[in-house]
């Protein structure tokens, strides 16, 4: 099984609808974050949180909101769709021990479609 | 602004040979560098990580560099193999109040024929 698991793996919505993502991870680590992944932009980041209390906004958080549930899980919620946000989501996760260095490590991905 | 930027877009290459990815920064104060490998349709997974005091690091056939005082490095592939196709992110962080904050580039995509 996958460190860190998000689902939907693919979705095709329509625009207006509410549509959330999920993610799950059993690395233990305290941080979670959203990426987005547009061709040729790179990985962007939408909202991150350092534990289940604190949530914080990224570069490009207009249109999106999170929640974190616990520990091991963190959702992104888009609240009304729009096609401009079509790309590739990414969960990822770091450790916030002494040998941390920064390493994020990444879900498989959730592609949206928005119609 | 911190960026970084990679070098080239695209690369095609054909199998066995060799390649070199580039990665130019301006993050400042300069923590950590890393170089990310993502296979299509999955999310990154770190091929090296690189920080002040080092100028080289090997993974396989993976070989980094870092040029501190340049603000350059470079991502040295050998004897390519098909499944070295992929995207290679680099990614350099900065130390903020006991974290680390990334900045990626946009990627090189590879791609390696038979």
């Amino acid at each position: 099984d996958a460190d860190v698991t998000q689902t939907p793996r693919n979705r095709i919505t329509k625009t207006g609808k509410r549509i959330m993502l999920e993610c799950s991870q059993t690395k233990g680590h305290d941080r979670m974050y959203w990426y987005r992944q547009d061709p040729g932009l790179g990985l962007r980041l939408i909202y991150y949180s350092f534990d289940v209390k604190d949530i914080n906004k990224g570069e490009i958080s207009d249109g999106y909101s999170v929640s974190r549930q616990a520990q091991a899980k963190f959702s992104l919620s888009l609240e009304s769709a729009i096609p401009n946000q079509t790309a590739l989501y990414f969960c990822a996760t770091s450790d916030r021990g002494t040998s941390n260095t920064g390493e994020l490590f990444f879900g498989e991905g959730s592609r949206l479609t928005v119609l | 602004k911190n960026q970084v930027e990679q070098s080239p877009q695209s690369l095609i290459i054909l199998e066995g040979k060799n390649c070199t990815l580039q990665c130019n920064y301006t993050v400042s104060p300069f923590s950590n560098l890393r170089w990310y490998k993502q296979d299509t349709g999955r999310g990154p997974v770190s091929l090296t990580i690189m920080t002040f005091s080092e100028n080289t690091k090997s993974n396989g056939r993976y070989t980094a560099t870092l040029d501190a005082d340049t603000k350059q490095s470079s991502l040295h592939i050998t004897a390519s193999q098909l499944s070295d196709s992929a995207s290679y992110i680099c990614v350099v962080s900065k130390a903020s109040g006991g974290s680390y904050i990334p900045t990626f580039g946009r990627g090189t995509s590879l791609i390696v024929h038979p």
